[in-house]
């Protein structure tokens, strides 16, 4: 167990659906940073908040939103689903001194 | 242009056969190289943070080191356990990208006993 804790652990959902993925980031961990993998890109960078506040953007869709709870756990939203985005999505963590990246075991998100 | 590139994309060994896998990076001032591994179906675990050249950390078989454009992972006599995906990952000196972590591609390993 990394600390890090992503829920559920898989998803099958049709197109043009809604979802919600959750993260519960490891204790005393401000950062929380979201991650799509699928097989052809690795793992690509969507967004990044710090005690509740956006902090970057990466790659992320206008379709895909996030946000940071006061209790720092935090959700990825993915609406309007294409096949496309069919992937494993991860979560990681980091302290403030950055040293350190948790990752979760991610959610396997199936969109059929 | 890709900012962190990883070889080979695949590398095939047999059980004690060293070898080392590369991870190069294009832009200057990076604020932290990482090497992770990466079980199928896993979430990524960390192994080793480089922060400047001629650094080097090792664990077990495995041993990073640090240039100012790239890193090596080197494996040394490797055991069919340590078949799993190898990311290297940099930090950028970028406000736009925060303190994210930018992966490459990765190198799949493999070992045969």
């Amino acid at each position: 167990d990394s600390g890090v804790t992503q829920t559920p652990k898989h998803l099958i959902t049709a197109t043009g659906q809604r979802v919600t993925l959750r993260c519960s980031p490891r204790s005393g961990d401000l950062s929380v940073y979201w991650y799509q993998q699928s097989l052809d890109q690795g793992l690509q960078f969507l967004i990044q908040y710090y005690n509740g506040e956006e902090r970057a953007k990466g790659n992320i869709l206008e379709r895909f939103s996030a946000q940071q709870f006061p209790d720092l756990h935090s959700e990825l939203n993915l609406s309007s689903l294409e096949l496309g985005d069919s992937a494993l999505y991860f979560c990681a963590s980091s302290d403030t001194s950055n040293y350190g990246y948790t990752f979760g075991s991610g959610t396997r998100l199936t969109v059929v | 242009e890709d900012q962190v590139t990883q070889s080979p994309e695949a590398l095939r060994l047999q059980e004690g056969e060293s070898s080392s896998l590369n991870c190069s990076y294009t832009v200057s001032g990076l604020r932290g190289l990482f090497w992770y591994r990466q079980d199928p179906g896993k979430g990524p675990e960390f192994l080793f943070t480089l922060y400047s050249a001629g650094e080097e950390k090792e664990k077990e078989r495995l041993k990073a080191t640090l240039t100012k454009k790239e890193s090596f992972l080197h494996i040394t006599a490797p055991k069919p356990e340590d078949s799993a995906t190898y990311l290297c990952a940099v930090r950028f000196p970028f406000l736009q990208a925060g303190t994210a972590l930018i992966f490459g591609k990765g190198t799949t390993l493999s070992v045969s006993s």
